[in-house]
């Protein structure tokens, strides 16, 4: 069964400082990978897609990785802002199930001044 | 402004009613879908449809029926068969299956 696991479920960090999403998963062979900020009580957006040949990929302060041998990605956020509070969401298409998108719980992240 | 609007925001529904969520986009995208997002769950897929006049169940259609007679617009019915209606509804669309898909700001479905 594919499965798509985040951790933590939750995170509190100051303003300013960095932190680490992870996203372990078991699905296989996957189109490609995608991270998702969803604000709370709307709609996820964009913020990464990489294929499966990518290891890296950024969009200002927000950097995901990936890493085939060890089935984890991470979202890494740098200087977190107070408006980088919101539940972060990696997506897995995959190819067997035709091209459908997988879900992860998400991790919700509380920015403090 | 281009984009996919959902409407209502909030939706209160009786206990053996029926209801409709509406999902509206003007991209021009060929595929829509409707997801439900509950608390801490990923978000699963209840009906699909890549082209006019077609569409496919999802993980978790039982309860849900849909229609896409334009290529705009792909409603979904809330149906009195659904045990457990109340959640957050997202619909979303894109140009296939295979390119990036964006997401309306969601319906919270509330059964009272």
């Amino acid at each position: 069964k594919n499965q798509v696991e985040q951790s933590p479920q939750s995170l509190i960090i100051l303003e300013g400082k960095n932190c680490t999403l992870q996203c372990n998963y078991t699905v296989s062979p996957f189109s490609n990978l995608r991270w998702y900020k969803q604000d709370t009580g709307r709609g996820p957006v964009s913020l990464t897609i990489m294929t499966f040949s990518e290891n890296t990929k950024s969009n200002g302060r927000y950097t995901a990785t990936l890493d085939a041998d060890t089935k984890q990605s991470s979202l890494h956020i740098t200087a977190s802002q107070l408006s980088d509070s919101a539940s972060y969401i990696c997506v897995f298409m995959i190819k067997a199930a035709g091209n459908k998108l997988t879900f992860g719980g998400g991790t919700r992240v509380l920015v403090k001044p | 402004d281009g984009g996919i609007t959902q409407s209502p925001k909030y939706l209160f529904r009786k206990e053996g009613q029926n209801v409709t969520l509406s999902c509206e986009q003007n991209l021009n995208h060929d595929a829509m879908y409707w997801y439900r997002q509950d608390p801490g769950q990923g978000l699963r897929l209840i009906y699909y449809s890549q082209i006019v006049n077609d569409f496919q169940k999802g993980d978790i259609a039982e309860g849900y029926s849909v229609s896409r007679e334009k290529k705009e617009s792909f409603p979904l019915t809330v149906t009195s068969a659904q045990k457990n209606p109340t959640a957050f509804y997202l619909c979303a669309s894109s140009f296939t299956e295979n390119t990036e898909a964006f997401f309306g700001q969601g319906t919270r479905l509330t059964v009272v």
